[in-house]
């Protein structure tokens, strides 16, 4: 199984909103990622979860709050969004270790904020 | 800080014709990588440059990693209509765990 899913495909969220983001891998990959990609723009990375512990934080607002349960999943947490945060929210992941190599990315999920 | 620029931004080209798109970072590179990202789609994964004037074909695409590790390239030879997407770099420059910096992308459209 080379894929990555989330869920959900779509959201439109109040800016007073607290909704989740969910990404799962069943690949054993050790790394996984939060990238912010905006129309016509490339990934933005948001956060590096390396063996379930964070290890970069790209200086992301707090209304985005990460979390890794446990190696397949990771779930971002969103509050108080603004209008701005609407964009094409993408999980990947990726091997780990010594190693960082190819990322698989997931479809992603189109946040709205209204 | 690091940057990884990559030109042209948008290319447009006839079925046949050959497509090739630049990347060029300010300080050594790591390794590189190469994903396309199809229209409403999501980054797919292409290749993984790391050897100093590595050269890898794949088909009808050719990538080269250059010399001095800060340059890179993606040439396709006689595109197809299913080549259309946006071709991004991205770069590693090692040190953290999979931390990479994308190239602001090629856009390429084929006209049949």
């Amino acid at each position: 199984d080379t894929e990555v899913t989330q869920t959900p495909k779509h959201l439109v969220m109040g800016m007073t909103n607290k909704k989740s983001l969910k990404c799962e891998q069943h690949m054993g990959h050790r790394a996984m990622y939060w990238y912010k990609q905006k129309a016509k723009k490339p990934p933005e990375l948001m956060f590096v979860y390396s063996y379930e512990k964070l290890s970069i934080n790209e200086s992301v607002p707090s209304r985005f709050s990460p979390e890794c349960p446990n190696s397949s999943l990771l779930n971002l947490h969103l509050h108080a969004l603004q209008p701005e945060d609407s964009a094409l929210y993408l999980c990947a992941s990726s091997q780990g270790g010594f190693y960082y190599n190819e990322q698989f990315f997931g479809p992603g999920t189109r946040l709205t904020v209204l | 800080g690091q940057q990884v620029m990559q030109i042209p931004q948008y290319q447009h080209v006839q079925e046949g014709e050959d497509f090739t798109t630049y990347c060029n970072s300010s300080t050594t590179l790591s390794n590189i990588q190469w994903y396309k990202q199809r229209p409403g789609g999501h980054p797919v994964f292409l290749i993984q440059l790391v050897k100093s004037g590595e050269v890898k074909k794949q088909k009808r695409l050719t990538f080269q990693f250059g010399e001095a590790k800060k340059n890179s390239s993606l040439h396709i030879t006689a595109t197809q209509t299913t080549d259309v997407g946006t071709y991004f770099c991205a770069g590693d420059y090692g040190g953290s765990q999979g931390n990479l910096i994308f190239g602001k992308g090629t856009k390429l459209s084929v006209k049949p």
